[in-house]
């Protein structure tokens, strides 16, 4: 079946940190893969989104790149801000009419000044 | 474009009174999910519907939860009788031709 694995949390940075979230995938075929972003009392926003291997997606400063031969979607950002302070869920869609998301278990992130 | 809108954004109830938390997803949008978030189970997907007819339910927790899409544009989780373990964060989301979700704020469920 599908899965999706992310690094243990929660993490805690410093402002203007680098920042890596780890995230690996288990699925048949070829998933699009996402990474949502809850900050805190919201819903999930997209935050990127990749389609097929070696694409990379950005939003806000934030890249991941899909790497189909490590199963790999990890999450990077050069320089952390405070407002990043939020829960990052990896997820897959496998694909198909009726497919739904499988998300990882999310890592709350915290970022201080 | 409103997003996917829910109501209402706040609920408390008492254990067996019924509760009905409303959805309205992004016209256009062809697939509708429904959600539940708490600190113990994390996001767990509950029931989703694809051209309103439901596709998988089995995330529903017991029959005391029903949920329905009588049209495009509505959808309703019904929890009858409501019990204080169902206290929870309930999201819907919309998918149109491609593959990304959106969420609505969500519904925060309190039953005492």
């Amino acid at each position: 079946g599908n899965s999706v694995t992310q690094m243990e949390g929660p993490v805690t940075l410093s402002e203007e940190a680098f920042l890596t979230i780890n995230c690996t995938y288990t699925a048949t075929g070829y998933p699009s893969l996402f990474w949502y972003v809850q900050y805190p009392g919201e819903g999930l926003q997209l935050l990127l989104k990749a389609t097929k291997a070696d694409d990379k997606g950005s939003n806000k400063g934030f890249e991941a790149t899909y790497r189909k031969e490590t199963t790999s979607f990890h999450l990077e950002k050069g320089s952390v801000q405070v407002s990043d302070s939020a829960v990052y869920f990896c997820a897959l869609n496998p694909g198909g009419a009726n497919s739904k998301l499988t998300f990882g278990k999310g890592i709350t992130l915290s970022v201080r000044p | 474009d409103a997003g996917v809108i829910q109501s209402p954004r706040h609920e408390v109830t008492e254990m067996g009174q019924e509760v009905t938390l409303r959805c309205k997803p992004i016209s256009g949008h062809n697939s509708l999910f429904w959600y539940r978030q708490t600190m113990m189970r994390g996001l767990e997907l509950l029931i989703y519907f694809n051209n309103n007819v439901p596709i998988d339910d089995s995330g529903m927790p017991e029959d005391r939860f029903s949920a329905k899409m009588p049209n495009a544009s509505f959808s309703t989780l019904k929890i009858q009788p409501s019990e204080p373990r169902d206290s929870a964060v309930y999201f819907c989301a919309s998918r149109g031709s491609y593959n990304e979700q959106f969420f609505g704020p969500g519904t925060r469920l309190t039953v005492l």
